[in-house]
């Protein structure tokens, strides 16, 4: 089956700067890759994801890049805020049929202001 | 509109006590996962539901655990004879689509501690 592996577990920042997040995968049949963000008392949020077909995909502050051929991808904040401090969680799975996603074990990032 | 509600948001109990944790999806959605989180990991996925389909199952961790979904709507996660090692956060997330790909939205969870 699926394993994913997530780095770093913490991770702290100054406001303004930038934060990347790292996840390793090991099924080559995996080709959706979604990140959440956990809030404090919350459930996990989708934030953003990318397919297999796209190498990279942005969203304002948030963009996620894709290795396939070294199954890694990795999620970069630009120009932090105190707000982005959460738990983040990559995961991993194939695109269709009903198997579930593979999670990794989450990243606290704490921007200090 | 409302989101994902779950029920109790806190619960202990004692070992070998049965607990029911509740999850009320969005309404309209077809999808209904459950997931636990144990402290300092990822969300481990326990059950699946799709419409009128055959759950699928394949995440549960023992024959201690059932789930059922009632009416396509609400859904009650059933841990019999608990263990310690059942003390997680159990999450629920409920989807509009007919893959998991499809955007999930969770609750807020229920956190079970065993004593």
């Amino acid at each position: 089956g699926e394993n994913v592996e997530q780095h770093p577990s913490t991770l702290s920042v100054q406001e303004g700067d930038s934060a990347v997040i790292k996840c390793t995968y090991s099924d080559s049949a995996s080709n959706y890759f979604p990140w959440y963000k956990q809030e404090l008392g919350k459930g996990p949020q989708l934030i953003i994801d990318i397919r297999s077909n796209v190498g990279e995909k942005k969203d304002q502050r948030i963009a996620v890049t894709l290795n396939k051929t070294a199954k890694h991808f990795s999620l970069h904040i630009t120009e932090t805020q105190p707000e982005d401090s959460a738990v983040y969680f990559c995961a991993a799975g194939p695109d269709t049929g009903r198997r579930a996603l593979t999670f990794g074990s989450g990243t606290r990032l704490q921007v200090q202001p | 509109g409302a989101g994902v509600s779950q029920s109790p948001s806190n619960k202990v109990t004692e070992k070998g006590k049965d607990v029911e944790l509740r999850c009320d999806p969005i309404s309209g959605h077809t999808a209904l996962y459950w997931y636990r989180q144990s402290l300092g990991q990822g969300l481990e996925f326990l059950i699946y539901f799709q419409g009128n389909s055959a759950p699928d199952k394949s995440g549960l961790p023992s024959d201690r655990f059932s789930a059922e979904r009632t009416g396509g709507s609400v859904s009650t996660l059933t841990i019999q004879r608990t263990q310690q090692e059942d003390s997680a956060v159990y999450l629920c997330a409920s989807s509009s689509g007919v893959s998991y790909t499809d955007t999930q939205y969770f609750g807020p969870g229920t956190r079970l501690t065993v004593l």
